[in-house]
């Protein structure tokens, strides 16, 4: 069975404080996807990762695929009331099978 | 295009009776995926197709559980004989086969069986 591990699975910090999440295999995949979810509504995509080692930035989020395919980590810059939400990361492999998910951070950004 | 969309958008329902939502993809993807998604816990893969064709289903999916996709467009799943275990958000995807693995969702739908 394919498992994702997310850490830490809450984190409350204040406004204008770094964060990092992690998300950790022992399985290989082909891409990696970042998801944001608000409680009642559906995932929403952040960012693909595809290539080890891979680097992406989406303003004050930096998205890192590991070297081996196997981990990703999502930095979060200054965090902002705005970034409160669960965040998903999910594992795809080649030919868009399902994705597997890991359990979600929960984040919530005190003002 | 809209993104894919997600009816009803909440469902309360008694336990034994049938349930049927559906789902809309992006009009170009041709793949379409059911997850479930229990609280505190992420999505779980249900069943997904290609065009019209059901290509693999969980172990999730009981025998009360049923998925089309008549036309290759928009997807139904229906929930029969409903129990408590089976609230749960229900959440659609779609993708394009070469397109990547990125999956979009839609909004889900939340089911609450009494």
């Amino acid at each position: 069975t394919q498992l994702l591990e997310q850490s830490p699975q809450f984190l409350s910090i204040q406004e204008g404080e770094n964060l990092t999440v992690y998300c950790n295999s022992s399985s290989v995949f082909s891409s990696l996807q970042w998801y944001r979810q608000e409680p009642g509504e559906g995932p929403v995509l952040l960012v693909t990762v595809v290539t080890g080692g891979e680097v992406k930035k989406l303003k004050r989020l930096t998205f890192q695929f590991g070297d081996a395919r196997k981990d990703s980590s999502l930095h979060i810059t200054a965090a902002q009331p705005g970034d409160t939400g669960l965040y998903l990361c999910a594992g795809g492999k080649v030919g868009n099978t399902p994705l597997v998910f890991g359990k979600g951070t929960r984040l919530s950004v005190i003002a | 295009d809209t993104g894919v969309s997600q009816n009803p958008r909440h469902k309360i329902t008694k336990r034994g009776q049938n349930v049927t939502f559906r789902c809309d993809p992006i009009s170009e993807h041709n793949r379409l995926y059911w997850y479930r998604q229990t609280l505190g816990q992420g999505p779980e893969f249900l069943t997904y197709f290609q065009n019209e064709a059901q290509l693999e289903k969980s172990r999730l999916l009981s025998d009360r559980f049923s998925a089309e996709r008549p036309k290759g467009s928009f997807s139904t799943l229906e929930i029969q004989r409903t129990e408590q275990g089976d609230s749960a958000m229900y959440l659609c995807a779609s993708s394009y086969r070469t397109g990547g693995e990125t999956q979009y969702f839609g909004p889900g739908t939340r089911l609450l069986v009494l």
